[in-house]
């Protein structure tokens, strides 16, 4: 089993609605969690951190769930633009002992 | 300001040369990441520096690799001999250190551009 397992892709919505997406993690004692994107071709871009209580940045909401050791990424009213792979990030143990690893990503399309 | 920069943008070589690729982070960050990424494996971690020291170097594939930082603006990565299998799109990043009120958590990290190397 991999340490860190995201959605398969691609999602395919069209543009306005609500889509989420998942990220599973094997180690309990994982203490950091992010969300990135990653463009077509470009580079991966921190899109937010995920905060124990849940965090929003505008139409992006994102959550941690320790007990079942998952977090999700939800995004409303979905636009053109967020089309992208959104890989999640997951940390554990701090600073120069820090052990990190990305999802492999899920493939998100928005239609218009 | 400049981003991570990375060169070459593109490397293509024939199995058995020697590669090296390029990287000068942002500056003032004193953390320094090597990735890999291929469509079969995702973002992998390769090695980590701060203050260009070498951390963690677990995710060198194998002795084929290795990694430098002479200094806190300049990193290189050297394969040698190249493989077909090592055809990937290889990231530098870079970070601050955490800050101590974070209780050293992670910092965002800096991607740069990414070198695409084909080995024929």
């Amino acid at each position: 089993r991999k340490e860190v397992e995201q959605d398969p892709g691609p999602f395919n919505v069209p543009e306005g609605a609500t889509v989420a997406f998942n990220c599973t993690y094997s180690n309990s004692a994982s203490q950091s969690f992010f969300w990135y994107r990653q463009d077509c071709r470009k580079e991966p871009k921190l899109l937010m951190s995920v905060y124990s209580s849940g965090n929003e940045d505008g139409r992006f909401t994102a959550q941690l769930n320790r007990a079942s050791q998952y977090i999700s990424l939800l995004i409303r009213d979905s636009k053109l633009s967020d089309s992208a792979t959104y890989l999640c990030v997951v940390i554990s143990g701090y600073s120069s002992a820090s052990k990190i690893i990305f999802g492999s990503g899920t493939r998100l399309s928005i239609r218009p | 300001d400049a981003g991570v920069i990375q060169s070459p943008r593109h490397e293509v070589t024939e199995m058995g040369q020697e590669v090296t690729l390029r990287c000068k982070p942002i500056s003032g960050h004193d953390y320094l990441f090597w990735y890999r990424q291929t469509m079969m494996r995702g973002l992998e971690l390769l090695i980590y520096f701060n203050n260009n020291v070498p951390i963690d170097d677990s995710g060198m594939p194998e002795d084929r690799f290795s990694a430098k930082m002479p200094n806190a603006s300049f990193s290189t990565l050297k394969i040698q001999p190249s493989e077909p299998r090592d055809s990937a799109v290889y990231f530098c990043a870079s970070s601050f250190s955490p800050p101590p009120a974070s209780g050293g958590l992670y910092n965002e990290q800096f991607f740069g551009p990414g070198t695409r190397l084909t080995v024929l």
